[in-house]
């Protein structure tokens, strides 16, 4: 089966413009994750949803940063007011459920912002 | 100081060395834990999850250690394709689901 699925796989922006980044769980999968993996920061948490209780956002590093998942599914993360230093991998994972379940990740959508 | 600490390395080691990495963990509360392998410009995937009694997959052997808050992965016979970067990877009872990342840990196997 295909496993988590993200686009676009690369985004140039210029300072201040908004992105969207979207991802396509593993189906069935009720728990979806976004991750971001910078230079000199490793793999940081960013937000969670779990079926249809309210989102942890306590990842998210500023008000600029958003994401929905509608209709239990698809998930996406914008980025308003782009800075460069929002440069990064940004990973989509899913799982089963929260909690100790394996997350299986995207390969990942590489924004930079000049 | 970081929740999940790891040598960054890079290890650099000859094929069929030995290799062993470490891992310690800041937070008491955390329940799971795994180790997840990321090659260059690609994404994480799940390697080997560690149990407190200890588990082996192959040349792959992890360990735990709650009362020290450690764990260890060791790599036996490495092999070139052993190249990539390790990261240790804990889940918090009290975090819900997140997983915390340690910065990993580059292995380079060498002919």
């Amino acid at each position: 089966g295909a496993g988590v699925s993200q686009s676009p796989s690369n985004k140039v922006t210029e300072k201040g413009k908004d992105v969207e980044l979207r991802c396509d769980p593993i189906s069935g999968h009720t728990a979806l994750y976004w991750y971001r993996q910078s230079l000199g920061q490793g793999l940081e948490f960013l937000i969670y949803f779990q079926g249809n209780s309210a989102p942890d956002k306590s990842g998210l590093p500023s008000d600029r940063f958003s994401a929905e998942r509608t209709g239990g599914s698809v998930s996406t993360l914008t980025i308003q007011r782009t800075q460069q230093e929002d440069s990064a991998v940004y990973l989509c994972a899913s799982s089963f459920a929260r909690g100790q379940e394996t997350q299986y990740f995207g390969p990942g959508t590489r924004l930079l912002v000049l | 100081r970081k929740e999940v600490e790891q040598d960054p390395g890079p290890f650099n080691v000859p094929e069929g060395a030995t290799v062993a990495f470490n891992c310690t963990y800041s937070n008491s509360a955390s329940q799971s834990f795994f180790w997840y392998r990321q090659d260059c410009r690609k994404e994480p995937k799940l390697l080997m999850s560690v149990y407190s009694s200890g588990n082996e997959d192959g040349r792959f052997t992890a360990q735990l250690n709650r009362a020290s808050q450690y764990i260890s992965l060791l790599i036996r016979d490495s092999k070139l394709s052993d190249s990539a970067t390790y990261l240790c990877v804990v889940i918090a009872n009290n975090q819900g689901g997140k997983l915390i990342f340690g910065q990993g840990t580059e292995l380079s196997v060498k002919p």
